[in-house]
């Protein structure tokens, strides 16, 4: 397999712009999370899914930020608009939990943010 | 305060030490994560546990559940080894998907 995809590696927008990041999980797995990573507060959950159906969107910063997943092997991550705070790793995570395990997260190689 | 906590957050060696880095955390967890994140951003899993200890090669991963601590040790440490090291914890209770991250030490090894 060829891990989690994320398109694009590096963006760089101007603010007010909208933004779509995207990410294809691992085949079969049921688990997706998005992450948002800066130096100033390290790694941070924004949304999960399981079985294409949002969990937890609590780590969701504000209503700029939406989230989709429209099938088993797609999300996107969508930024409307997007402001210079926004600047930022984005990271893509997918796993397969059986029931009462956690298992290991698979992370995508991230998307680059610049919010000019 | 942070529910998961690491020290230090700046460690150097040089080549051939022995590394430890510490991880502390306040929840209930089913499970302790240590990630690797190279300076090219990528981030691996290394290691998941939820009792006991682990061993990879020259990493080994300790996990103390009562005093709801974490020590993941580095053998001969080598200039590869440089990366920023995370903790995260596995809550439980509803999504034990979800994971709390630490803020991760920065390691360097120089040769």
């Amino acid at each position: 397999d060829a891990g989690v995809i994320q398109s694009p590696r590096h963006e760089v927008t101007e603010m007010g712009q909208e933004v779509t990041l995207r990410c294809k999980p691992i085949s079969g797995h049921d688990y997706l999370f998005w992450y948002r990573q800066t130096m100033m507060r390290g790694l941070e959950l924004l949304i999960y899914f399981n079985n294409n159906v949002p969990i937890d969107d609590s780590g969701m910063p504000e209503d700029r930020f939406s989230a989709k997943m429209p099938n088993a092997s797609f999300s996107t991550l969508k930024i409307q608009p997007s402001e210079p705070r926004d600047s930022a790793v984005y990271f893509c995570a997918s796993s397969f939990r059986l029931a009462g395990y956690t298992d290991t997260q698979y992370f995508g190689p991230g998307t680059r943010l610049t919010v000019l | 305060k942070n529910e998961v906590e690491q020290s230090p957050q700046n460690l150097t060696a040089q080549e051939g030490e022995f590394i430890t880095i510490n991880c502390s955390y306040s929840v209930g967890i089913s499970a302790l994560h240590w990630l690797q994140q190279h300076p090219g951003g990528g981030i691996v899993s290394l290691f998941m546990l939820s009792s006991g200890k682990k061993k990879h090669g020259r990493l080994i991963a300790t996990i103390n559940i009562q005093e709801k601590h974490s020590s993941l040790h580095i053998t001969a440490s080598h200039p590869r080894d440089s990366a920023v090291y995370i903790c995260a914890v596995s809550s439980v209770g509803g999504a034990t998907n979800k994971l709390i991250f630490g803020t991760g030490t920065l390691l360097a090894v120089q040769p």
